[in-house]
């Protein structure tokens, strides 16, 4: 089975940088994802890890560290519109099918 | 990223009927899905919609219950069966895009309440 955990809500301030955690334990592994999703929307794509290290996408970075089981998405500069859920999920061995954490609702406050 | 849309968008259904939803997308995809969201919760994976044959079900769901199309490579259907307010829920299609990964896309959702 898989076990996805991350804190449940995050607030921080326009303009600062935050970041969201994420550990998990899987039979199997084959990619971390982040997704975001605005009250009401679909979640949208927002980063894909496989390998260990930092991906960075403009504002936004995700790491993964395979044999701690851990990611974290980094938000810098951070606007309002960034206030949404961050969503963490894990696509297992041999798997396209994704399993999500809980979600993480950030608000970003002036 | 490929275009995907979903319809109805939303719907409101008695207890004991069906409802059934479509997702369209705008090219051909290996690997289409079905995920429900209930209302403050994350995403669940329903079924693997493939083209051709029988949709793969995760543990929990049933096909007489969710029965599911996937007639060819741009479409799938979800059917939600003998609906009680227990599926009241945000029902969404994904697909798996990305040459050299697992890259899932979602469609707009399609928010069910069943009175």
């Amino acid at each position: 089975g898989q076990n996805i955990d991350q804190p449940t809500e995050m607030t921080a301030t326009e303009g600062a940088i935050v970041q969201i955690n994420c550990t998990y334990q899987t039979s199997g592994f084959n990619g971390l994802f982040w997704y975001q999703q605005h009250a009401g929307e679909a979640p949208t794509f927002l980063s894909y890890n496989v390998l260990d290290g930092l991906e960075e996408k403009g504002r936004f970075s995700s790491f993964l560290s395979r044999s701690k089981g851990y990611s974290y998405l980094l938000l810098k500069e951070l606007q309002m519109k960034d206030s949404a859920s961050y969503l963490c999920a894990v696509s297992g061995a041999g798997s396209y099918q994704l399993t999500f954490g809980k979600g993480t609702k950030l608000s970003v406050i002036p | 990223s490929a275009v995907i849309s979903q319809k109805p968008s939303r719907d409101i259904c008695q207890r004991g009927t069906s409802l059934t939803i479509q997702c369209q997308v705008d090219s051909q995809v290996t690997m289409m899905f079905w995920y429900r969201q209930q209302p403050g919760q994350s995403l669940t994976l329903i079924a693997t919609a493939n083209q051709g044959s029988e949709a793969t079900y995760e543990s929990g769901f049933v096909i007489d219950k969710f029965p599911i199309s996937r007639p060819n490579l741009t479409f799938s259907t979800l059917t939600v069966s003998n609906m009680s307010p227990e599926d009241s829920s945000i029902y969404l299609c994904s697909v798996e895009e990305g040459q050299a990964s697992y890259e899932q896309y979602f469609g707009p959702g399609t928010r069910l309440t069943v009175t």
